[in-house]
């Protein structure tokens, strides 16, 4: 199994700002996945976390609106910028092994005022 | 594209009565397919998984699921369900053996009423 902590777990911020939440795990990975969960809708992919490489984004989503950090093989980091109310979601961090189960982090709700 | 599709949105039963959650996908290639589950205000749980081997799959709190490769489709079942079995139910599925990425069913939510 993994234990992965998100950080912060939750926030409010202003439109216009950037907000950057922090994932760690107990043991080395290779890969870690955010996902974003709108109020009421599933899980989407926004992106896959490799060490020593860029991010690899999804179909809609880009670097320059969620730059992601991964310097190391049991930490991560997505930022989510210049915020509009429409990024208010759940953002969840994830790990897996092949073929394993994915582990998930607790989440971080944010909201965008 | 891949996708996964589940057909029953919103589902409200009483206790006692039998369960049966669809879940189909896209993908013509091997696949690892998941159900999670989500309590209210709590994060995701795995409920059950399968890889290979036997295609009726059993998992915790007496779910099951069985995956019918000719219809791609890996349903959730319980026989009883219970008041505390409310809850946001999510299909899985992941394409690829090396990256473990999923791609999310759209949720049923399970109400369950005394």
């Amino acid at each position: 199994s993994a234990v992965i902590s998100q950080k912060p777990s939750r926030d409010i911020c202003q439109r216009g700002t950037s907000l950057t939440i922090q994932c760690q795990v107990d043991s080395q990975v290779t890969m870690m996945f955010w996902y974003r969960q709108q109020p009421g809708q599933s899980l989407t992919l926004i992106a896959t976390a490799n060490q020593g490489s860029e991010a690899t984004y999804e179909s809609g989503f880009v670097i320059d609106k969620f730059p992601i950090s991964r310097p190391n093989l049991t930490f991560s980091t997505l930022t989510v910028s210049n915020m509009s109310p429409e990024d208010s979601s759940i953002y969840l961090c994830s790990v897996g092994r092949m073929n394993t189960e994915a582990f998930f982090g607790q989440g971080t709700r944010l909201t965008v005022v | 594209a891949q996708s996964v599709s589940q057909h029953n949105h919103h589902v409200i039963l009483s206790e006692a009565a039998s369960l049966e959650l669809g879940c189909n996908y896209s993908y013509g290639g091997t696949v690892n397919l998941f159900w999670y589950v989500q309590y209210p205000g709590q994060h995701l749980q795995l409920l059950l998984k399968y890889f290979s081997g036997d295609p009726l799959v059993k998992g915790i709190k007496g779910f099951e699921a069985e995956f019918i490769k000719s219809k791609f489709s890996f349903n959730l079942r319980k026989p009883s369900v219970q008041w505390s079995d409310t809850a946001e139910y999510f299909c899985a599925v992941s394409i690829s053996y090396n990256t473990d990425k999923l791609i999310f069913g759209t949720g049923t939510r399970l109400q369950v009423f005394p």
